[in-house]
């Protein structure tokens, strides 16, 4: 029984360069949120996203960051035109669907540390 | 948005003895709030959560409290050892209320376990 999968575990972009982070939700878990946390910092809230859907996009910076989560595939949190100050832990956490009784425990991937150079 | 506060910010320990986190939240509809443990490295991994209908849980050595009137939450963990050195993470959120799931951290606390 799989957890959230990441990848890649480690991205190193150029300034300017854009990162693409991938991010696979447990099995039969249909909501993703990721989350960013700089170094000896707690994690801070990006995107909520279902399928096909943002739900709450209230953390993710207005300009250069964008997130999808689309009917087929992994959701994917893309970084246009990169600057030193997004190097971070990119993490990904899932959560059951809604009608679970544990619907609001999120599981957390084992991230994607983005280095920029 | 929810601010959530947490203290100490390092924590050591000789093993054996207990350990206590607290947090406190900004947002009175908040009624989920899970603790997290982090190695150096690692994904966050859930360890015990509690929700605003109980005062209380406990799970083998790792117990929580919630005081809602105050706003505050506690970690405790009893007869320490080498492997619990990690950072901890408490947060919050109003799920599901509001359909708002996501969750607010706070800054962590570094726990060093001292054989």
């Amino acid at each position: 029984n799989a957890g959230v999968m990441q990848n890649p575990r480690h991205l190193v972009r150029r300034r300017g360069q854009e990162a693409r982070l991938r991010c696979s939700p447990m099995k039969g878990h249909s909501h993703v949120y990721w989350y960013r946390q700089l170094p000896e910092e707690g994690l801070k809230f990006m995107v909520y996203l279902q399928k096909e859907n943002i739900i709450d996009e209230s953390g993710m910076p207005k300009e250069r960051f964008s997130a999808e989560f689309p009917k087929e595939g992994p959701s994917i949190l893309r970084i246009q035109q990169v600057v030193r100050g997004d190097s971070a832990a990119y993490f990904c956490a899932s959560s059951p669907p809604r009608g679970s009784r544990t619907l609001e425990t999120q599981y957390f991937g084992p991230g994607t540390r983005l280095l920029v150079l | 948005g929810e601010n959530v506060e947490q203290h100490p910010s390092t924590l050591s320990v000789q093993e054996g003895d207990s350990a206590v986190i607290k947090c406190t939240y900004s947002d009175s509809a908040s009624n989920y709030f899970p603790w997290y443990k982090q190695e150096l490295g690692k994904r966050p991994q859930l360890i015990i959560d509690i929700r605003s209908n109980v005062g209380e849980k406990k799970d083998q050595r790792i117990a929580v409290t919630l005081n809602k009137t105050a706003k505050h939450f506690s970690l405790h963990i009893t007869e320490t050892q080498p492997e619990d050195s990690a950072v901890y993470f408490c947060a919050a959120s109003t799920a599901p209320r509001y359909n708002d799931y996501k969750l607010s951290f706070g800054a962590g606390t570094t726990v060093t376990v001292r054989a």
